[in-house]
């Protein structure tokens, strides 16, 4: 289930299982998104990518979302497994500027 | 490809001194780099853009005479926290990016502690 922490909100899911990470962003202007995984004591490291023109676009066991409409993102992850285990952000960039960061989430993966 | 790097990767300094990060495109040149900022369960957030030979653009709270930044060549940025304070202890994240848009390439991040 999904439970909000004090700082990040975190999901858990059993191994096997598919999970799915919403986020919310802010700028209409944004036409580039990245999802990023970070570990602990890390730098994020990018999964997948997708622009404005684009409503779905899939990788390797992952699947972006992209819904212009209500400015939601969301990261489909299949047959999650324990090395899924990290945090998810999403990112905005707006054009010519700086990658936007959400606020998070804690993806916890139980065996 | 596309690799960018930190140094040091922890570094743990005394209240009042300074200290210096450097970030570093190994395989590419960066016309621009940008510093973020990650405290304990909370996001990235955005301090800095620097353009490669130009002064660096700061967000908005963040203090330029604190944190200087020098981008003096294509694969080299560098931010200095001055007069270190217990509160500036971080994680602080660089990245990269070859043109005016498209992928930034991320470092493994420089963890600051004041003690």
């Amino acid at each position: 289930g999904e439970s909000v922490g004090l700082h990040l909100p975190t999901l858990s899911v059993q191994e096997g299982d598919n999970s799915i990470i919403n986020c919310a962003y802010s700028n209409s202007a944004s036409d580039y998104f990245i999802w990023y995984k970070q570990e602990s004591g890390k730098g994020p490291q990018f999964i997948i990518d997708i622009r404005s023109n684009m409503d779905k676009r899939q990788g390797q066991r992952v699947t972006v979302l992209l819904n212009k409409t209500v400015k939601h993102l969301s990261l489909q992850i299949a047959a999650t497994q324990p090395g899924d285990s990290a945090v998810y952000f999403c990112a905005e960039n707006p054009p010519r500027r700086a990658l936007t960061f959400g606020s998070g989430t804690r993806l916890q993966v139980q065996p | 490809g596309a690799v960018v790097s930190q140094h040091p990767s922890r570094v743990i300094c005394k209240s009042g001194t300074s200290v210096k990060i450097e970030c570093r495109s190994l395989d590419f040149q960066a016309t621009t780099m940008f510093w973020y900022r990650q405290f304990p369960k909370q996001s990235l957030m955005l301090m800095a853009t620097s353009n490669e030979g130009s002064k660096a653009t700061y967000e908005q709270g963040v203090e330029k005479d604190k944190f200087l930044i020098n981008h003096a060549s294509l694969t080299l940025s560098t931010l200095t926290v001055t007069s270190a304070h217990p509160e500036d202890s971080s994680f602080y994240i660089c990245s990269a990016r070859i043109g005016s848009e498209g992928e930034q390439y991320f470092g493994p991040g420089t963890r600051l502690t004041v003690t």
